[in-house]
């Protein structure tokens, strides 16, 4: 059974950092691209990182790129997000999913916040 | 970055069948086909339909997608109030290199 669970969400003030993690079991972790895609409160999907099975290529959203770090550790079967200087606009639930967006965690709640 | 176009809302009786369309351009719907994503309140996003019109292991036939130049549609027949979600359009960009999601589409079983 592939499951992926996300954790390290959290209330933190704007311009602080959080790092999310998301453990993976189930599948071949290292022959899979992997994403963090968030949904703000009220509002619909949004992708925010890709990480390609290497770790050697990284993709991200226009609003993110300078601030968050995607990353992954193939032989601990995890993916991560390092965020910094943390805005309001990124409050959200963010969701670890894999490959074609075929797996998803549960999501881990970050709220950024004064 | 540029989003897929989907309707805001889809509203169809319980056991008709309800089609979702999905609008994009040669770089990202028309290039590796689209992807559905069910989304019930409280729950993660499921994936129940792929590359246009592959379905998931375990995702029920009701479910079918397909694609006509640049843009994708999912058909639900035998609506179910189970079904009642937000829908979400998803493609790969080449040239944004980037996912990109269409707005959703909220369908109501009636």
């Amino acid at each position: 059974e592939v499951r992926l669970v996300e954790s390290g969400g959290g209330l933190v003030q704007p311009g602080g950092s959080l790092r999310l993690s998301c453990a993976a079991s189930g599948f071949t972790f290292s022959r899979e691209w992997m994403s963090w895609v968030r949904q703000a409160p009220g509002r619909g999907l949004e992708w925010v990182a890709t990480i390609k099975p290497d770790g050697n290529d990284k993709f991200y959203v226009d609003s993110v790129r300078g601030r968050f770090t995607i990353s992954r550790d193939n032989a601990k079967n995890s993916l991560y997000l390092q965020m910094n200087s943390l805005r309001a606009e990124d409050t959200a639930l963010y969701y670890c999913t894999s490959g074609l967006l075929d797996y998803w965690g549960q999501g881990t709640l970050v709220t950024v916040s004064s | 970055q540029a989003g897929l176009t989907q309707p805001p809302s889809v509203s169809k009786d319980l056991s008709q069948t309800a089609t979702l369309t999905c609008t994009g351009d040669s770089n990202n719907v028309a290039y590796q086909g689209a992807g559905w994503l069910q989304h019930r309140r409280g729950h993660p996003p499921k994936l129940v339909a792929y590359r246009d019109g592959n379905r998931p292991s375990g995702i029920s036939e009701r479910f079918s997608a397909s694609r006509s130049g640049n843009t994708a549609s999912l058909t639900i027949t035998g609506l179910q109030p189970e079904d009642e979600a937000d829908y979400y359009c998803s493609a790969w960009d080449r040239i944004l290199t980037a996912w990109v999601f269409g707005g959703g589409t909220e369908l109501t079983v009636l």
